[in-house]
């Protein structure tokens, strides 16, 4: 079983659609969870990242962690056609023994918005 | 924000030869450096971990003598890819932690390598 997983898609929805985003884990070590936008041949793009469970809003962009469950989602308003891209989910864990944080990522999203 | 960038952005080599990829910090003095490899349509996997002047830490499965790294200061991280063959074909990020925080927008990620192997 994958330490992180998240569903592929692709995901293909029209302008102004909510586009729900999630994926699951199972290592209850997970501290810290993001959500990373990439572009086709990009280094990722943080978006938003939270540390406990419940919601965090940015804009169109809503975050929510549910720890007990071992999910999280992210959720686009209004989406656009720039919002096309690969969205990746990564959770991290402290590594005291390398003094850094261990990130471990999902297989991306890719979602199409079109006009 | 902080920069990272990587060079080359693309590189066909032939196979047998080795290729150097380097990461640096722009403006900013990394702690920590990352190198992730990532397969098309795949998630990015954790090579291995560098810190400056100290050898760097290879994940589980990850060829310390195929994948050398060099962090030869605190804003500059080499990857090299000896005597690659095809199935190393891939993309290739780079990531560098500022200080020690533990907060996910102390790591900044350069916009990768794509390495085409013949």
């Amino acid at each position: 079983q994958k330490e992180v997983e998240q569903d592929p898609g692709p995901l293909s929805v029209p302008e102004g659609a909510i586009v729900s985003l999630n994926c699951t884990y199972s290592n209850s070590a997970f501290q810290y969870f993001m959500w990373y936008r990439q572009y086709s041949r990009k280094g990722p793009e943080l978006l938003m990242y939270t540390y406990s469970s419940g919601n965090k809003e940015d804009g169109r962009f809503t975050a929510q962690v549910d720890k007990s469950s071992k999910y999280i989602s992210l959720f686009i308003r209004d989406s656009q056609p720039s919002d096309s891209a690969t969205y990746l989910c990564a959770m991290s864990f402290f590594l005291f023994s390398g003094g850094y944080n261990k990130l471990i990522f999902g297989a991306g999203t890719r979602l199409a918005v079109h006009p | 924000g902080a920069v990272v960038s990587q060079h080359p952005s693309w590189v066909i080599c032939k196979s047998g030869t080795s290729v150097k990829i380097e990461c640096r910090s722009l403006d900013f003095q990394a702690t920590t450096m990352f190198w992730y490899r990532q397969f098309p349509k795949q998630s990015l996997m954790l090579m291995a971990t560098s810190n400056e002047g100290s050898k760097a830490t290879y994940e589980q499965g990850v060829e310390k003598d195929k994948f050398l790294i060099n962090h030869a200061s605190l804003t500059l991280s080499t990857l090299t890819v000896t005597s690659a063959h095809p199935e190393d074909s891939s993309f290739y990020i780079c990531s560098a932690s500022r200080g020690r925080g533990l907060a996910p927008d102390t790591q900044y990620f350069g916009p990768g390598t794509r390495l085409t192997v013949l």
